[in-house]
C-alpha cells in the first residue's frame, strides 16, 4: 500500500530565509509524487511534480523539490520564504497511472515577517 | 490549466435531509473522478473512486450507503449525503482525471463545505 509521511505538523520560517518541508513515501512500483498548497476554506493548488527525468523539480511560486529515491524523499523547498506562503502544504504519491492521489497529513507553514 | 467546478461551495442542513454535490470537469472529459473528505486542519482521506458509467468503489470504512456516488456522464459527478447528520460536517474535494498521455493529471475542485446542523 502506499503512504505518505510529513513528520512536521507546522514549519515556522522567518521573511526571506529558506525553507523546507519534509516528506517521505512507500510505494510498491515508480511513484509519482506532488505537493500542493492549501489557503483556509479554499481547493488544492497545485506546486509541482515529480514523474521522471530530472530529480529536481522546479514548479509554481519559486518553489522546487528533489526526489532522493534511495531516502524515499520528495521535500519541498525554496530558497526565500514569503509571508504569503503561509499556508497548508500536502506531499501526495500516486504508485500507478490512472489511481487516486494518498495524501500525507499536512504541514502548516508560518513565514513571519 | 484545466479547470474542476464543485457546487455548492457551502451548504447548511439540518439533520436528516440530504445534501447533493456536484463536481464538474469544464473543459476536459474524465472518466474517473475522486472524492475526499478533510476535516479541519487535517489532510484530504479518499472517500471513493467514481467510474463513469460503473459503480463506485469505496474505501474501506466508508458507508456507500451514505455517500452516493453517481458518475453518469464524463463530466460530470456527484455525491449525495444521505440522511445527513453532524458528524458528515466536514469539506468534501471532488478531483478529476485528465488522460492525455503518460499518468494522467488530476485536477481538483474548489471544494464544498457541509455543515449539517
Amino acid at each position: 500500500a502506499q503512504s505518505v509521511a510529513q513528520p512536521e505538523d507546522q514549519v515556522n520560517v522567518a521573511e526571506g530565509n529558506p525553507l523546507t518541508v519534509k516528506c517521505t513515501y512507500s510505494v510498491s512500483g515508480n511513484p509519482y509524487l506532488f505537493w500542493y498548497v492549501q489557503y483556509p476554506n479554499r481547493g488544492l493548488q497545485f506546486l509541482l511534480k515529480y514523474i521522471t527525468g530530472d530529480n529536481l523539480v522546479k514548479g509554481s511560486y519559486g518553489f522546487e523539490a528533489e526526489f532522493n529515491k534511495s531516502q524515499t524523499s520528495f521535500h519541498l523547498k525554496k530558497p526565500s520564504a514569503l509571508v504569503s506562503d503561509s499556508a497548508l502544504y500536502f506531499c501526495a504519491v500516486r504508485d500507478q497511472a490512472g489511481t487516486a492521489l494518498i495524501f500525507g497529513k499536512g504541514t502548516t507553514l508560518s513565514v513571519s515577517s | 490549466g484545466a479547470v474542476v467546478s464543485q457546487h455548492p461551495s457551502r451548504v447548511i442542513c439540518k439533520s436528516g435531509t440530504s445534501v447533493k454535490i456536484e463536481c464538474r470537469s469544464l473543459d476536459f472529459q474524465a472518466t474517473t473522478m475522486f472524492w475526499y473528505r478533510q476535516f479541519p486542519k487535517q489532510s484530504l482521506m479518499l472517500m471513493a473512486t467514481s467510474n463513469e458509467g460503473s459503480k463506485a468503489t469505496y474505501e474501506q470504512g466508508v458507508e456507500k450507503d451514505k455517500f452516493l456516488i453517481n458518475h453518469a456522464s464524463l463530466t460530470l459527478s456527484t455525491l449525495t449525503v444521505t440522511s445527513a447528520h453532524p458528524e458528515d460536517s466536514s469539506f468534501y474535494i471532488c478531483s478529476a482525471l485528465r488522460l492525455a498521455g503518460g499518468p494522467g493529471e488530476l485536477f481538483f475542485g474548489e471544494g464544498s463545505r457541509l455543515t449539517v446542523l
